[in-house]
């Protein structure tokens, strides 16, 4: 298996600017998860999918930011416009949810993201 | 709410040394707890779990009890090797969402001397 494939590895914009990070997932997986890592605010979930649903958002910045999951196999984090302040690694993980509970989470292997 | 308190690095410690890690939890209902561990430049994956009070998780020589009553979930390793420098979540699956939802740690870095 390919594990979760992020794109791209590493992102340099300027201030203004539309991002859009992607993920695939693993194939069979039912649950996504999007991380934001900084060094102030270590590790932030921002929204996870269940089935291709939003389920919490709630770890969302600002409406600068949205996420998508048209499928199963595809998600996409955008900001817009993009701001100094959301440089950062973003993480994208997944994980087969069960009745209780869920199993392990598989990570990405993340998005260095610029913005300057 | 539900969330995880570890103890703040960095960890320094030469070859061979004993490693402890704390970590405490705050959660309603009984969560499913976690290690995850990060290499440079890596993602986090999953270093060992726990899903009930008593539990012992164990891998690569680490190990780690859930203790309900003390809500902490500890990481031990007998004797560190150069190549586990690295940073160190403890996390936890959140009961409330039906255990969809993970709450991970500030994170404790670990360096190893040779």
């Amino acid at each position: 298996d390919a594990g979760v494939i992020q794109s791209p590895r590493h992102e340099v914009t300027e201030m203004g600017q539309e991002v859009t990070l992607r993920c695939k997932p693993i194939s069979g997986h039912n649950s996504l998860f999007w991380y934001r890592q900084t060094m102030m605010r270590g590790l932030e979930l921002l929204i996870y999918f269940n089935n291709n649903v939003p389920i919490d958002d709630s770890g969302m910045p600002e409406d600068r930011f949205s996420a998508k999951m048209p499928n199963a196999s595809f998600s996409t984090l955008k900001i817009q416009p993009s701001e100094p302040r959301d440089s950062a690694v973003y993480f994208c993980a997944s994980s087969l949810a069960r009745t209780g509970g869920y199993e392990k989470l598989f990570f990405g292997s993340g998005t260095q993201l610029s913005v300057l | 709410g539900n969330s995880v308190t570890q103890m703040e690095g960095p960890v320094t410690l030469s070859e061979e040394a004993f490693l402890t890690i704390n970590c405490t939890y705050t959660a309603t209902g009984y969560p499913s707890l976690f290690w995850y561990v990060q290499y440079p430049g890596e993602g986090l994956q999953l270093l060992l779990k726990a899903t009930k009070a008593d539990d012992k998780g164990s891998n690569k020589g680490f190990e780690a009890t859930y203790r309900k009553e003390t809500t902490s979930f500890h990481l031990e390793k007998g004797s560190v090797q150069v190549s586990d420098s690295a940073v160190y979540f403890c996390a936890l699956s959140d009961p409330g969402t039906g255990g969809f939802k993970t709450i991970f740690g500030a994170g404790t870095r670990l360096f190893v001397k040779a």
